[in-house]
């Protein structure tokens, strides 16, 4: 398999544009996490979706941000508008269940100037 | 509400010395999951191993090795000849109750020097 796929791997953007990150999670893999990783503020879950359906959504900085599943192969997390404030490395991850091991993308590393 | 503290911030050792990295957590769900990820400089986020509350055997892989306590609430991580590639942040992680949130503890930075 080709474990957790993220893209773009880097994104350089400007205070205000529309900035989103996509995330192919492992095929068969139930939940899907996203996490944001700061130096002040560690590794943060945003969000985590079961069987497509957001479950917890309160690690979710503000309305600034969304995030989708449309099927069990695909999802994105939007910033808009984005802040610089939102420069961060953010991983995806995907498991059988939720109890389960979680798998990590690559990250995305998120520069708004 | 769960919590998992990791109060080595940064350890060095120079290369095949053992050495344990800790990891305390705090719940009150008799049914847990705790887990260990390892962060390499290059970035990625590998998962090395998932124990559930029943379980509290020590496990063993290679040069890696467990020890899981329930009665200090524990779950502490040996390698033991540490190599330069140890060299990397480790995360200890728990995953209890309904909400089935993973919560990171803030990690421990290895160094492992020639």
């Amino acid at each position: 398999d080709a474990g957790v796929i993220q893209s773009p791997r880097h994104e350089v953007t400007e205070m205000g544009q529309e900035v989103t990150l996509r995330c192919k999670p492992i095929s068969g893999h139930n939940s899907l996490f996203w996490y944001r990783q700061t130096m002040m503020r560690g590794l943060e879950l945003l969000i985590y979706f079961n069987n497509n359906v957001p479950i917890d959504d309160s690690g979710m900085p503000e309305d600034r941000f969304s995030a989708k599943m449309p099927n069990a192969s695909f999802s994105t997390l939007k910033i808009q508008p984005s802040e610089p404030r939102d420069s961060a490395v953010y991983f995806c991850a995907s498991s059988l269940t939720r109890w389960n091991e979680q798998f990590f993308g690559p990250g995305t590393r998120l520069t708004v100037l | 509400a769960q919590k998992v503290t990791q109060a080595q911030t940064e350890i060095s050792v120079v290369e095949k010395e053992d050495v344990t990295l800790d990891c305390v957590y705090e719940t009150r769900d008799t049914t847990y999951y705790l887990f260990w990820y390892k962060q390499p400089p290059s970035g990625e986020l590998v998962f090395l191993i998932r124990r559930n509350s029943f379980d509290e055997q020590n496990e063993i892989s290679g040069r890696y090795s467990w020890n899981f306590q329930k009665s200090t609430s524990s779950f502490n991580f040996t390698i033991t000849a540490s190599q330069v590639v140890d060299s990397a942040v480790y995360f200890c992680a728990l995953n209890s109750g309904t909400a089935s949130k993973l919560t990171f503890g803030t990690g421990t930075r290895l160094q492992v020097t020639l």
